[in-house]
């Protein structure tokens, strides 16, 4: 059974700092993962998507890489800012998607 | 990006009652839709995996007489709370998967859930 986990559960930085959000998963027999945003009481907007062949993906101020040998998946957000502050899940997918708890981050002005 | 839509966007209801969320994809057709479930300050757990014309298939502990879904066509798939409790208020999430290629790498796209309330 597919576990995803995320680490740490909470951070709050000082806006514009570099941060890591982590995201583990013990079967390594994936098709992609998905970084998510969610922002209290709402949906999930989808950030990036990594295809089991790829090692990273970027989207303006976001990266996310993967290490399938070693089930880890890391999302750089450079240059935070307070918008960024949300919830952020990451998801892999096989026949269906597991989700992680999540990372709830705050960035203070 | 593809769209999905969700309705309604919240919903209160009395205990006892039964209560259908509506899930559509806009612009594509989907051929298999999911339902999630949300719990406060928890991760999204899935329910169902629905493919259109066909019965739905159920994760270990759903259970499908209380939680109805029908998927009749490829741009709607729906979710029916049936003799809706207490317990049974959370946050329901559906996302509809983009088929193409060899439908492997298919992205899913959510919808912007449903937030059920049950008195």
């Amino acid at each position: 059974k597919q576990e995803v986990t995320q680490i740490p559960a909470a951070l709050s930085v000082p806006e514009g700092e570099n941060l890591v959000l982590n995201c583990s998963f013990t079967d390594s027999a994936i098709y992609n993962l998905q970084w998510f945003r969610q922002d209290p009481g709402k949906g999930l907007t989808s950030l990036l998507l990594i295809q089991s062949s790829q090692r990273e993906q970027t989207s303006g101020r976001l990266n996310a890489s993967l290490d399938k040998s070693s089930g880890r998946s890391t999302l750089y957000i450079a240059a935070s800012q307070p918008g960024d502050s949300a919830t952020y899940l990451c998801a892999v997918r096989l026949s269906k998607s597991t989700f992680g708890d999540g990372t709830t981050l705050t960035v203070k002005p | 990006g593809a769209v999905v839509s969700q309705h309604p966007s919240r919903v209160i209801c009395k205990s006892g009652t039964s209560v259908k969320i509506e899930c559509r994809s806009l612009d594509f057709q989907a051929t298999t839709m999911f339902w999630y479930r949300q719990f406060p300050k928890k991760s999204l757990m899935l329910m169902a995996t629905s493919n259109e014309g066909s019965k739905a298939t159920y994760e270990q502990g759903v259970e499908k007489d209380k939680f109805l879904i029908n998927h009749a066509s490829l741009t709607l798939s729906t979710l029916t709370v049936t003799s809706a409790h207490p317990e049974d208020s959370s946050f329901y999430i559906c996302s509809a998967s983009v088929p193409g290629g060899s439908g492997k790498y298919n992205e899913q796209f959510f919808g912007p859930g449903t937030r059920l309330t049950v008195l």
